[in-house]
């Protein structure tokens, strides 16, 4: 079955530090993965997608993750926080054959001045 | 282009009543999909229509349906509501193309049942 984890349900760093937020997948066949945003009283937004192409995939609003096959991941990942980046962030596989997602339980992202 | 659009996007039930949301998806998108956010089990999948058939159902009881119409507008209902039910209620829409995944999120329906 497939299935994702995130690391820390609570991560906290200062405006202009580097962002990362874990995410680990599993899933016997090649994976599409997705990170989606929450903004309070929002809706998901999608933020970036790996489907098979290029390892590395950039995001909008400056964040990129980095599919790894060896150690079954795919961290989020963006240079310098800023304000706006405090949200809810959702790591996602998609279910093989299937337009349907499983979502990892979610890390709140806080960013202090 | 128009994004999804949820409505109502609050409401509040009491125990027993049912209730019935409504999803309108992006124009020329034929998939949609039904997630139910809650704190302690996060973002859980309900079931998803393509073409007024429901191609995938998630594991909740019999007293969450839906259907999708020829527009592919969507609605879906839950009966005999209980406590449990409260959540936020979030209808995704999608092309339909198995194996592309991206699909774009409504703001939500907000569920409070008393």
């Amino acid at each position: 079955a497939q299935s994702v984890t995130q690391l820390g349900s609570h991560v906290s760093v200062s405006e202009g530090a580097l962002v990362l937020l874990r995410c680990n997948y599993s899933s016997s066949v090649p994976p599409y993965l997705f990170w989606y945003v929450q903004y309070p009283n929002q809706g998901l937004q999608l933020l970036l997608k790996y489907t098979s192409a290029a390892t590395l995939v950039k995001g909008i609003n400056g964040f990129e993750a980095e599919f790894k096959k060896s150690e079954t991941s795919f961290h989020l990942t963006k240079p310098s926080a800023h304000m706006s980046d405090a949200a809810e962030y959702f790591c996602a596989v998609e279910i093989q054959g299937a337009q349907k997602l499983v979502f990892g339980q979610g890390t709140r992202l806080t960013i202090n001045p | 282009k128009a994004g999804v659009t949820q409505t109502p996007r609050y409401l509040i039930k009491t125990r027993g009543q049912q209730v019935t949301l409504s999803c309108s998806p992006i124009s020329g998108h034929r998939s949609v999909s039904w997630y139910q956010q809650t704190p302690g089990q996060g973002l859980q999948f309900l079931f998803e229509y393509f073409s007024e058939t429901q191609r995938n159902k998630g594991n909740f009881p019999g007293r969450f349906s839906g259907r999708q119409f020829s527009n592919s507008r969507s609605e879906m209902n839950v009966s005999t509501l209980e406590l449990g039910d409260s959540a936020l209620y979030l209808c995704a829409s999608g092309q339909g193309d198995r194996g592309t995944g991206e699909l774009f999120f409504g703001e939500g329906s907000r569920l409070t049942v008393l």
